[in-house]
């Protein structure tokens, strides 16, 4: 399947700063990218869907000027998130969609932030 | 998206099949019965989808019921490697192309 990279791949952070999470495909065009959020022991919710070139889509309760998404490029996605507080501390994981992938989800390995 | 309905847990002996089912008796006619699973602190992997008919790949077999309502992923020789979070999603091919994923069933493999 296709490969969806993530970086960086755990993140540590003092409450009050920013943290921008890479998402890349690495060998398709992604049309559209997600990002989600998972603490532990719960199971992954969808923020926001990103189309590239256009304004990033969220989900009930999420707020989109902490969680900043751009998809600049087909192939890249970043999810800033703004003034961190520790009950930002979560894994998140985007996952990437192409034309020619079927509908089909690849999902990047997932960032694990954990603000002090 | 149709709601689906997994048990929370499972074991299963390696070597042996692991058979997982899954509810989803709001299914409409458009919509797959996919299945991902996540390992622990990795991302979800994708694992085989279908409408109606069975299906087979090089990792697991699904068996979807003829009204719809329910299916089994099937993983035929389960390995220590298979133990994680496995998520039956209902969704439409066409439209809402969100994946929701709900609590899945967490599957152990006991040496």
């Amino acid at each position: 399947g296709a490969v969806v990279s993530q970086h960086p791949s755990r993140v540590i952070c003092k409450s009050g700063t920013s943290v921008k999470i890479e998402c890349r495909s690495l060998d398709f065009q992604a049309t559209t990218m997600f990002w989600y959020r998972q603490f532990p022991k719960q199971s992954l919710m969808l923020m926001a869907t990103s189309n590239e070139g256009s304004k990033a889509t969220y989900e009930q309760g999420v707020e989109k000027d902490k969680f900043l998404i751009n998809h600049a490029s087909l192939t890249l996605s970043t999810l800033t998130v703004t003034s961190a507080h520790p009950e930002d501390s979560s894994f998140y994981i985007c996952s990437a969609r192409g034309d020619r992938s079927s509908y089909e989800q690849f999902f990047g390995p997932g960032t694990r932030l954990t603000v002090l | 998206d149709a709601k689906t309905t997994q048990p929370p847990s499972m074991d299963c002996a390696e070597g042996r099949a692991a058979n997982l089912p899954c509810n989803h008796s709001t299914i409409s006619g458009n919509e797959y019965v996919y299945w991902y699973r996540q390992i622990h602190s990795q991302g979800p992997q994708y694992i085989i989808h279908g409408l109606k008919n069975n299906e087979t790949n090089e990792m697991a077999s699904l068996i979807i019921t003829e009204d719809r309502k329910s299916s089994t992923l099937i993983l035929p020789h389960a390995t220590l490697r298979d133990t994680a979070v496995y998520y039956c999603i209902a969704r439409s091919y066409f439209g809402n192309e969100k994946l929701t994923f709900g609590t899945g069933t967490r599957l152990t493999i006991i040496p």
